[in-house]
């Protein structure tokens, strides 16, 4: 298996515009998570879906965050619009069984630089 | 609502000597527990878990932890640390009824000095 795939792997963008992240999980993986990783807050979970359907998105920032997972081999993180304090490192997991066994599969992550 | 302390931001050790990296949890009722490791550029590892069972967990790459509920702690071990688990390590604590994803600590930075 490929493992789990995020594009893109780097995107810089200026403040104002829109940024659209993706991922791929493992295949059979019903579970799939959003993490934010920054020097100053560490890992962060944005949003966890379980079977496309979204189960604790307390972590989503605020409005200008929206996530969608339309079926079980994708799911999108968009920002609308960006602003510097969103660049960190995003990144993407999957796992079987729910939230239940811990044992995430992490993608390679998302740099993203606003400036 | 669940926690996860790792008191050190980093941990040294020379190579053959064995390492400790520290971590101390809060959670409703039984927790589950994790271990990940972060090379550089690269999205974490899972390394072990403790569910259930025997306190002394054993995971990948020689690495273990020992669950503590009195000291509410879930130290990571290695009898022999190597340069090449140089790298970021990751607590993760959930509560027992999965309905929760998994809230990270701050992370550990680990340096073996050969």
């Amino acid at each position: 298996d490929a493992g789990v795939i995020q594009s893109p792997r780097h995107e810089v963008t200026e403040m104002g515009q829109e940024v659209t992240l993706r991922c791929k999980p493992i295949s059979g993986h019903n579970s799939l998570f959003w993490y934010r990783q920054t020097m100053m807050r560490g890992l962060e979970l944005l949003i966890y879906f379980n079977n496309n359907v979204p189960i604790d998105d307390s972590g989503m920032p605020e409005d200008r965050f929206s996530a969608k997972m339309p079926n079980a081999s994708f799911s999108t993180l968009k920002i609308q619009p960006s602003e510097p304090r969103d660049s960190a490192v995003y990144f993407c997991a999957s796992s079987e069984g729910g939230a239940y066994t811990g044992e995430l599969f992490f993608g390679e992550g998302s740099r993203l630089t606003v400036l | 609502a669940q926690s996860v302390a790792q008191p050190e931001d980093q941990v040294n050790v020379a190579e053959g000597n064995p390492l400790t990296v520290k971590c101390t949890y809060s959670v409703s009722g039984n927790p589950y527990l994790f271990w990940y490791v972060q090379y550089p550029n690269r999205g974490l590892q899972f390394l072990l878990k403790y569910i259930t069972g025997d306190n002394l967990v054993k995971g990948s790459y020689g690495f273990e932890a020992e669950f503590n509920k009195s000291q509410t702690s879930f130290h990571l071990k290695k009898p022999s640390a190597l340069v090449s688990d140089s790298a970021l390590y990751f607590c993760a604590v959930r509560d027992g009824t999965g309905r929760r994803a998994l809230t990270f600590g701050s992370g550990t930075r680990l340096q073996v000095q050969p």
